[in-house]
């Protein structure tokens, strides 16, 4: 079992740029999720999609996030243009029953 | 919105002691995770509990659901210097953002061998 894939692992950009952070669920799981990791704010859910279709956005801190589920195993978060209050770890989460499973994060530094 | 308030925030422990943190919330969850991140890798699921006083094992990890369905606990016995890690709770309700999770703040555990 590939488990949720992350790509890429780390990425150094500088403010202004564009950047994308790639996520392969787990095959057959039907929700996806995007979360934001820093040590003042821990954990939080940036958004959620059931069945490919984005259910709960409500996370995604600024219009300059986005995030697409084109089809059922691959998603991008995008951020347009980057700040360095971006800063964080960004990981991508799926779910086929009760239990969501991780992916190894992508651990972003926007210079 | 659902906070969950998570303790203690940091544990030094000697190996071989036992390790209980546990979760509180304001509000009722129908499921309770409890995951363990280790530094440069993403929460690694523990154990899941789905019904009220449920009481779980695994391997020297015990967890319960409490019976009020606003409150968990993890247990590590006899604790290894692999332990070492953050440990999160978790709780999940239905309905509205259906499946999405609200974490804890994390318990950082230090095993000193």
């Amino acid at each position: 079992d590939a488990g949720v894939i992350q790509s890429p692992r780390h990425e150094v950009t500088e403010m202004g740029q564009e950047v994308t952070l790639r996520c392969k669920p787990i095959s057959g799981h039907n929700s996806l999720f995007w979360y934001r990791q820093t040590m003042m704010r821990g954990l939080e859910l940036l958004i959620y999609f059931n069945n490919n279709v984005p259910i709960d956005d409500s996370g995604m801190p600024e219009d300059r996030f986005s995030a697409k589920m084109p089809n059922a195993s691959f998603s991008t978060l995008k951020i347009q243009p980057s700040e360095p209050r971006d800063s964080a770890v960004y990981f991508c989460a799926s779910k086929g029953g009760d239990e969501q499973f991780f992916g190894p994060g992508t651990r972003l530094t926007v210079l | 919105g659902q906070q969950l308030n998570q303790s203690p925030q940091s544990m030094f422990i000697q190996e071989g002691e036992d390790v209980s943190m546990n979760c509180t919330s304001s509000s009722i969850f129908n499921t309770w995770l409890w995951y363990k991140q280790e530094p440069g890798e993403g929460p690694v699921l523990l154990i899941a509990l789905y019904k009220a006083g449920e009481l779980t094992s695994n391997g020297r990890l015990t967890a319960q659901f409490g019976i009020t369905r606003k409150d968990s606990f993890l247990n590590i016995s006899a604790s290894i210097p692999s332990d070492v890690g953050i440990y999160f709770c978790a709780g999940q309700r239905y309905g509205g953002s259906q499946g999405n999770l609200i974490f804890g703040k994390g318990t950082k555990l230090s095993v000193k061998p």
